[in-house]
């Protein structure tokens, strides 16, 4: 069956330190992986976006990385700080041709001072 | 410049009543999306329009969900009879031609007693 499977517990790390985040999937053949930034009350807010023919993504202090033979991606945040602390979404898209997204369940990362 | 604007922003209705939920897309975007978002499922799609069109309802629950797009600024998902299982947070988001991201609006929370 298809999934889509993110890091279920939070994330805690230390202030300053490196954040990284796992979406897996099966059973799904994406053009293309976003990951979205969601904070308690608000909607969804886009962060980056890969291609299946990118290896690696780079924004500021953001890194995603996109995998298609093993069916994962790895979200990074350097030199985490407070305000990093959200829950952060995993999206596959272009599956069947529609720029319709497909959502894994987030993982909440908290980074403390 | 404004993003997605929803209406209502909470909503408070009890089983058996029709709710209405509104979406204002981001001027001169020709996408439309409803998402659902629960702590048991995620972040799940309904319903998307291209240009005013339904393109994909395979997400609407069941009939007692529609949705109607009557021009590019204006769409609203009606839900008739609610129920208490339909309490969760509606999010409509918006993208532009040749565009795959998403701008999501910053939900409507309905509780249906």
């Amino acid at each position: 069956s298809q999934k889509i499977e993110q890091n279920s517990e939070a994330l805690n790390i230390q202030e300053g330190k490196t954040a990284t985040l796992t979406c897996n999937y099966t059973n799904y053949s994406p053009a293309y992986l976003q990951w979205y930034r969601q904070d308690p009350g608000r909607g969804p807010v886009f962060l980056l976006l890969i291609r299946e023919n990118e290896k690696e993504k780079r924004k500021e202090r953001l890194k995603v990385t996109f995998d298609t033979t093993l069916k994962q991606s790895l979200f990074h945040i350097t030199a985490s700080q407070p305000a990093d602390s959200a829950t952060y979404l995993c999206a596959l898209g272009g599956v069947r041709g529609y720029n319709k997204l497909i959502f894994g369940a987030g993982t909440r990362l908290a980074v403390h001072p | 410049d404004a993003g997605v604007i929803q209406s209502p922003r909470h909503e408070v209705t009890e089983m058996g009543q029709e709710v209405t939920l509104r979406c204002k897309p981001i001027s001169g975007h020709n996408s439309l999306f409803w998402y659902r978002q629960t702590m048991m499922r995620g972040l799940e799609l309904l319903i998307y329009f291209n240009n005013n069109v339904p393109i994909d309802d395979s997400g609407m629950p069941e009939d007692r969900f529609s949705a109607k797009m009557p021009n590019a600024s204006f769409s609203t998902l009606k839900i008739q009879p609610s129920e208490p299982r339909d309490s969760a947070v509606y999010f409509c988001a918006s993208s532009s031609q040749g565009s795959d991201t998403q701008y999501f609006g910053p939900g409507t929370r309905l509780t249906v007693l």
